[in-house]
């Protein structure tokens, strides 16, 4: 079955350390995106990325770098310099970013929770 | 800028019961997309239904089905038949292009048996 597949489900970091969260699709979608959740809030867009190669910053891009080598993975770098790191992270992917009308449907992964000690 | 405001924090429901969960959007956007998705207490995120905002009827999927009141710049989500495995937060979602949009604060539905 087609998905996307995060890891690690949870992760804890000790301050000043860099941790990098995995988002893999098999979707063949072009776009994919990384988002931030925190307790009783909506997701906010760190950062998408709409072809290989190429990533725009969201809205909350400040301590996080990306990286889209392959159209199947988009791996979040959650750095140092990220002051509070400790949320719930969705990763999701669409078939396009491009469309104007909207209708670009988002299919999320199951999420990784990172918890800085 | 576009914003999506969901005014009902939490909702109870007796089982079998219809519910309305409300949402309202602002954009300057001719053209625009309005979705709904479920978060279970699992964290993921599972697509309900879309509405674009040219589309001519309401769209529906299964129980669920969209009250779209462009007038009132509404996108109501209407489940049917409630059941106690609806229960889980709800977001609403708006905008144009899939990197443009804006979530809603969410809705945490409880439908008791």
């Amino acid at each position: 079955d087609g998905g996307i597949t995060q890891s690690p489900k949870y992760l804890f970091r000790k301050e000043g350390q860099n941790v990098t969260l995995s988002c893999e699709q098999n979707l063949n979608h072009d776009a994919m995106y990384w988002y931030r959740q925190d307790p009783g809030q909506g997701l906010r867009l760190i950062y998408y990325s709409q072809i290989v190669n190429d990533f725009q910053k969201g809205d909350i891009a400040e301590g996080y770098s990306v990286s889209r080598e392959k159209k199947e993975s988009f791996p979040l770098t959650v750095t140092s310099a990220q002051k509070n790191p400790t949320a719930f992270y969705l990763c999701a992917s669409s078939m396009s970013g491009r469309s104007k009308a909207g209708a670009n449907v988002l299919t999320f992964g199951a999420g990784s929770r990172l918890t800085v000690l | 800028a576009q914003k999506i405001t969901q005014t009902q924090p939490g909702m109870f429901v007796q089982e079998k019961e219809a519910v309305t969960l409300d949402c309202t959007y602002d954009t300057s956007d001719p053209s625009y997309g309005l979705f709904w998705y479920k978060q279970p207490s699992s964290g993921e995120m599972i697509f309900l239904i879309y509405q674009g905002s040219y589309d001519q009827q309401n769209a529906t999927e299964g129980r669920y089905s969209l009250n779209f009141q462009k007038a009132r710049k509404s996108a109501n989500l209407v489940i049917s038949a409630s059941q106690l495995g609806d229960s889980a937060m709800y977001f609403c979602l708006g905008g144009q292009g899939a990197q443009k949009l804006v979530f809603g604060q969410g809705t945490r539905l409880t439908i008791n048996p």
